[in-house]
Order: C-alpha cells, then structure tokens, then sequence
C-alpha cells in the first residue's frame, strides 16, 4: 500500500460546482496533514493545513478521519483559477526520527466555464 | 521580499557532467530540503537539513551531494552517478525541525541531460 494515495483525475467540473478530493494514508501514527496546490510547471503552495477538528478557509474545507485514515478537501463554487494539482501531504509520524514529509502524487482539477 | 530563489530555471547538461543547482532562503530558516518530482510521481526527497554544518540523506540520496555551510543556501551536486538525472528539482525551507511546519518552496529547476 503507498503511503499516500491519491486518485490521480482528472476532475473536470463546471464553474460554481463543489468538488471534493479524498486522500488515504498508511501510517496511523501521522500527526501533520497538509493540502498543497501545484499549478502547471510550478512549485507547489500550501493551501491549508488540515486539523483534527476540520477547518475552513473561504470556499475551501478540510477534514481529517484519523479512523479511517483519510483526509478530504472540499471545494466550493469553483473558480477557473482553481484549475491545478493538489496535493495531498502526511507525515511520517513520530515514530520516525526525521522532518520527512510524504508527498501524494496529486488529484488534477480542471474547471471549465 | 523573503523567499527561496533557486537558479537556473533550466538547466542542460550533457551526460556524464556533474551539476550544481542553487538554492538561496531569506526566510531565517534552520531547515532546508531537497525534492525532485517526475511525471506521474509524488516529490520524493533527496537530502534535506535540519542546522549549518549538518545534513541527512532522504529517499534517493544516490548519485546527489550536499552541503550546508551558511544557514542561507543548501546547493545541491547532481553527479555523473545518477543514473536519471532528467527531472524538475525543488528546494524547500521550513522555519525548524519537525514536520508540523510548513514547507515553503522555491520556483524549482528543470534540469535535463542530454
């Protein structure tokens, strides 16, 4: 099993539409849940971190389900410039004596007019 | 304005020669990382630093050098031994050890060999 998983998209969706990505992880003991956005060809960017409670930033909401291992992005109202990658990222727990953060491979939206 | 600068934006090399890619912080940073990210593939880690003067290999440290001898700059070293050194690289920075923090990244190099 990968240690972050992510499906892959492409999400093609219509302006205003709600979409929402899932993302499972392997490792119980990861503490840190990150959602990044990578536009084409560029660096990624932190979008929001993800907490135990859930959290919303305008139209975008995250939450965790550390029973199941999964952390989702909720997008609202989609805009054109949502258009990019996201990426989901955990790390690898305390169990693990490093910074290392796991990188998804990425859910790709695309929204149309 | 703080940031990570990382230079070149492209870089070609001919199969056989070694290769520094630059990465500059002016974000007071203690750690700094370095990733490459392939098609299809998550960021995969390659070195990364925790403090000046000291350095641990990630995930696919083979054929790649580092050093860190000011807090401002981790360049890395794509040697002749990496087998498939054709990828997009991106330096990070994070205000301390722990992977809590936030990662910040820098535009990225794209380096192909030719």
């Amino acid at each position: 099993r990968k240690e972050v998983e992510q499906d892959p998209g492409p999400f093609n969706v219509p302006e205003g539409a709600t979409v929402a990505f899932n993302c499972t992880y392997s490792n119980s003991a990861s503490q840190s849940f990150f959602w990044y956005r990578q536009d084409c060809r560029k660096e990624p960017k932190l979008l929001m971190s993800v907490y135990s409670s859930g959290n919303e930033d305008g139209r975008f909401t995250a939450q965790l389900n550390r029973a199941s291992q999964y952390i989702s992005l909720l997008i609202r109202d989609s805009k054109l410039s949502d258009s990019a990658t996201y990426l989901c990222v955990v790390n690898m727990g305390p169990s693990y004596n490093t910074d290392k953060l796991i990188f998804g491979t990425g859910t790709r939206l695309q929204v149309f007019p | 304005d703080g940031g990570i600068t990382q230079s070149p934006k492209y870089l070609f090399r001919k199969e056989g020669q070694n290769v520094t890619l630059s990465c500059e912080q002016n974000l007071n940073h203690d750690a700094m990382y370095w990733y490459r990210q392939d098609p299809g593939q998550g960021l995969r880690l390659i070195y990364y630093s925790q403090i000046v003067n000291d350095f641990q290999k990630g995930d696919i440290a083979e054929g790649y050098s580092v050093s860190r001898e000011k807090k401002e700059s981790f360049p890395l070293t794509v040697t002749s031994a990496q087998k498939n050194p054709t990828a997009f690289y991106l330096c990070a920075s994070s205000i301390g050890a722990g992977a809590i923090n936030e990662q910040f990244f820098g535009p990225g190099t794209r380096l192909t060999v030719l």
